[in-house]
């Protein structure tokens, strides 16, 4: 069964910093590529990033680039998302997630972030 | 990278067909085909129901289809059920590894 569980989110200050990791099993992690998208309370998705299987490349939403890293250890089957520079708009229920063809098909129920004083 | 625009809701009765669409542009929806559908329901995880335009992954019901014309793309949900009444998602490849979802639609069966 294909499992993929996130976790580091939480409250963080306006500026400040967090990482995301996505734990994945049940599937071969190293040969898929991953997204993460954020779906902030009561609204819709966004996509964030995503990366291909070896790590060598990404994509970042413009609202994110620059401040947002994507990032795996495919020795631990694990996804990371490097959060700096968080600003109120921020704030969301992250998920990481896999497919084929451009797609989704399998998600993790999300880690929450959220970005006040 | 704007998100597509989708209409916010769209309803109809069980057994009617439906029809949202999602409108982007030449350099999104009308340059790729490689669009894809969501359906969220509330506090759960999105569902994928189509793929690449027109395809549907194993276990996704016969009543879901997808289409495409120009710089918009389409999922249609033939006899209509109560279980449809849900979010709907698209999403768009955009080039360099970047995709872009559409702002969303809620489908009321009444």
């Amino acid at each position: 069964e294909v499992q993929l569980v996130e976790s580091g989110g939480g409250l963080v200050q306006p500026g400040g910093s967090l990482r995301l990791s996505c734990a994945a099993s049940g599937f071969t992690f190293r040969s898929s590529w991953m997204h993460w998208v954020r779906q902030a309370p009561g609204k819709g998705l966004v996509w964030v990033s995503r990366m291909n299987s070896d790590g060598t490349n990404t994509g970042y939403a413009d609202s994110v680039k620059g401040r947002f890293t994507i990032s795996r250890d495919n020795a631990k089957d694990t996804l990371f998302l490097q959060m700096n520079s968080l600003t109120a708009e921020d704030t969301a229920v992250y998920h990481c997630a896999t497919g084929d063809y451009g797609s989704a098909n399998y998600w993790g129920q999300g880690t929450l972030v959220t970005v006040s004083s | 990278q704007s998100a597509l625009t989708q209409p916010a809701s769209v309803s109809g009765s069980p057994g009617q067909s439906i029809t949202i669409s999602c409108t982007g542009t030449s350099s999104d929806v009308g340059n790729y085909n490689i669009v894809s559908w969501y359906q969220q329901h509330p506090g759960k995880v999105p569902k994928l129901l189509i793929y690449e335009v027109v395809k549907r992954p194993s276990g996704v019901s016969n009543r879901f289809s997808g289409s495409k014309s120009g710089n918009t793309a389409s999922l249609t949900i033939s006899g209509l059920q109560a279980e449809d009444e849900a979010d709907y998602f698209c999403c768009s490849y955009v080039g360099s590894n970047t995709f872009v979802f559409g702002t969303g639609t809620n489908v009321a069966v009444l």
